[in-house]
């Protein structure tokens, strides 16, 4: 039963096309999250929803959007993709704060 | 801000041996400590968890050690198994970040 479920699991896209990821939960978790992670490096946490209330990390590029329409559904937009955005992007949902998160199997991003 | 610390970057073990990974962090406050389990392709599972209310936790082959005083933590994996091998994360969370601060992981191999 899967309970966070990324969609799609590989896109690819142009170098300036944006593109959006999307997440999905079934546990009708409080927080959403979303982690960039490169190759052989932890999971870099973008931004995170708490209900409605949008949290952006500091050091995340203006590029990187994000939208909560309802509970379930999150999406991550990327407005103008450049080769360093290429990476696994990891949804999360925790009940509340440090709780666990359980994590989708992400989306593998490529930019040609 | 909190600063996790997590050694070895890499471990390899004969199946049947012990592996134990450890982390350090900075922030007194933080009083969550889980640790993550990613399979190649695949996001992380939470594989255990420890509060700071408790010294130790076990599960099965699994265990966690918490010192709080020395701001250390350890997962202990016990008899290991082919299928142990994957890259296992700690994190820590209840500080004044709000959120979980991943350490930069370890790769477990477990040679049959």
């Amino acid at each position: 039963d899967a309970m966070v479920i990324q969609n799609p699991r590989y896109q690819v896209t142009q170098f300036g096309k944006p593109v959006t990821l999307s997440c999905s939960q079934t546990l009708n978790h409080n927080v959403m999250y979303w982690y960039q992670q490169k190759s052989s490096q932890a999971p870099k946490l973008l931004f995170h929803y708490y209900d409605k209330d949008f949290n952006n990390e500091a050091d995340t590029p203006d590029n990187f959007q994000s939208r909560r329409p309802n509970t379930s559904f999150c999406f991550l937009d990327i407005r103008s993709p450049g080769l360093g955005d290429a990476a696994m992007y990891l949804c999360a949902t925790s009940a509340v704060y440090n709780q666990p998160q359980h994590f989708g199997d992400g989306t593998r991003l490529s930019i040609l | 801000g909190e600063n996790v610390e997590q050694h070895p970057s890499t471990l390899s073990v004969q199946e049947g041996d012990s592996a134990v990974i450890k982390c350090t962090y900075s922030d007194s406050a933080s009083n969550y400590f889980p640790w993550y389990k990613q399979e190649l392709g695949k996001g992380p599972q939470l594989i255990i968890d420890i509060r700071s209310n408790v010294g130790e936790k076990k599960d099965q082959r699994i265990a966690v050690t918490l010192n709080k005083t020395a701001k250390h933590f350890s997962l202990h994996i016990t008899e290991t198994q082919p299928e142990d091998s994957a890259v296992y994360f700690c994190a820590v969370g209840g500080g004044s970040q709000g959120n979980l601060i991943f350490g930069k992981g370890t790769k477990l191999s477990v040679k049959p």
